[in-house]
């Protein structure tokens, strides 16, 4: 599976919107990107994932460039409860997610 | 609403005993995941099953970690002897996995202490 880079920490004002970035330069045509979030001592929790389409949900939109080495994961209106480490992952179908390092992201008052 | 169950959520034990962490996937669900979280590691992929076959479990220390899903609502993971190395959180988690799909679904979690 490619490889992910977050970055390792990133603060959002609540009420904003929180953009978290992925690159995945190594990502192959059949390749998928997922999204979970893991807040503390829980169990991550998926969020999203697409291929080469933008996608959006009750819970973010994921906008992924045209040549598919990055992409964006948007909660377009944070709130306290969206800290937590968000994990971006790249999936073939092998059924495996390899989890990262993720991004710890802090949404403050 | 469905849920991946886990049992116990912690446990603490000595060097050398025995160790059984139970997990109950989501009815119709056919993959089922054991993960271990550590500081250090991070979450790790220790085993899958798909329709309660073993896939892979190349993430397991081989010499004291087994597997296995004796039906359909049951999976266990089991450390026999247990070292303080092991402490650490693992979570099951379940999903219809297949072709491109990989949504799973995590449990709480079992908190698990070696002294």
């Amino acid at each position: 599976d490619a490889k992910t880079t977050q970055p390792p920490s990133m603060d959002c004002a609540e009420g904003r919107a929180a953009n978290l970035p992925c690159n995945h330069s190594t990502i192959s045509g059949n390749e998928y990107v997922y999204w979970y979030r893991q807040i503390h001592s829980q169990g991550p929790q998926y969020i999203i994932h697409g291929l080469k389409n933008n996608e959006t949900n009750e819970m973010a939109s994921l906008i992924i460039t045209e040549d598919r080495k990055s992409s964006t994961l948007i909660l377009p209106h944070a709130t306290l409860r969206d800290t937590a480490v968000y994990y971006c992952i790249v999936y073939s179908n092998t059924g495996k997610l390899i989890f990262g390092q993720g991004t710890t992201l802090q949404v403050k008052p | 609403d469905a849920r991946v169950t886990q049992t116990p959520r912690h446990k603490v034990t000595e060097m050398g005993q025995e160790v059984t962490m139970r997990c109950q996937p989501i009815l119709g669900h056919n993959t089922v995941f054991w993960y271990r979280q550590t500081m250090m590691q991070g979450l790790e992929l220790l085993a899958y099953f798909r329709n309660r076959a073993p896939l892979d479990d190349s993430g397991m220390p081989k010499d004291r970690f087994s597997a296995e899903m004796p039906d359909a609502t049951l999976a266990t993971l089991k450390i026999q002897p247990s070292e303080p190395r092991d402490s650490a959180v693992y979570f099951c988690a379940s999903g219809l996995v297949g072709g491109t799909t990989s949504e799973q679904f995590f449990g709480p979690g079992t908190r698990l202490t070696v002294l």
